[in-house]
């Protein structure tokens, strides 16, 4: 069957850098999504990733290994708006989305 | 700013009562899709829709059917709700092309809970 690990729930110090990340077991690979999703509200789009490597944007960056079928999330200099749930979803042969349950993400300052 | 709009926030319904939930989205996107979200689950898809008037089953359609007559909207019908319907209902809608049906745009979601 298809399977998207990652963990329920991470703490993390304002200011500080966290690691997210994402293990995946899916029919074909046709990238790998990160959505950030604050409490209450809707999934909004991070990043995409379809080659290995890091793609970094501002604070956030994700990396993939393919051959791994392992991704994370890093955030830099935390802040406090950043707690919210960080949801990872890969892209399989059909195209269709396949969804990890989420990592709750709780900053402290 | 890109809009797409779910008619309503919550909803309390009877086991047994039809329920309709409407998603509008002011993008031009061909791709629409409907979810459910339950705490310690995934997002699970319920349908989706590639142009008016069609549609597909996604990974858990029983219970539900959809509709799409205008290209904008995209309508979810729970024809006799049920207690395991209890769920917060999530619309997306995105381009077609590989990267961009993955790259989805939400409603503020539906929470929908039968008694």
């Amino acid at each position: 069957g298809q399977n998207i690990d990652q963990p329920t729930e991470m703490t993390a110090t304002e200011g500080a850098i966290v690691q997210i990340n994402c293990t995946y077991q899916t029919s074909g690979f046709n990238g790998l999504f990160w959505y950030q999703q604050h409490a209450g509200e809707a999934p909004t789009f991070l990043s995409y990733n379809v080659l290995d490597g890091l793609e970094e944007k501002g604070r956030f960056s994700s990396f993939l290994s393919r051959s791994k079928g392992y991704s994370y999330l890093l955030l830099k200099e935390l802040q406090m708006k950043d707690s919210a749930s960080y949801l990872c979803a890969v892209m399989d042969s059909n195209y269709q989305l396949i969804w990890g349950a989420g990592t709750k993400l709780i900053i402290k300052p | 700013d890109v809009k797409v709009t779910q008619s309503s926030r919550y909803l309390v319904k009877r086991t047994g009562e039809k329920v309709f939930l409407e998603c509008v989205q002011d993008m031009d996107h061909e791709n629409m899709f409907w979810y459910r979200q339950d705490p310690g689950l995934g997002l699970r898809l319920i349908y989706f829709s590639y142009d008016v008037k069609m549609k597909e089953k996604g990974d858990i359609p029983e219970g539900y059917s959809v509709s799409r007559e205008k290209k904008e909207r995209f309508s979810l019908i729970l024809e006799s709700a049920s207690t395991n319907q209890t769920s917060m209902y999530l619309c997306a809608s995105s381009f077609p092309g590989t990267e961009n049906t993955g790259e989805l745009f939400f409603g503020e979601g539906s929470r929908l809970t039968v008694l």
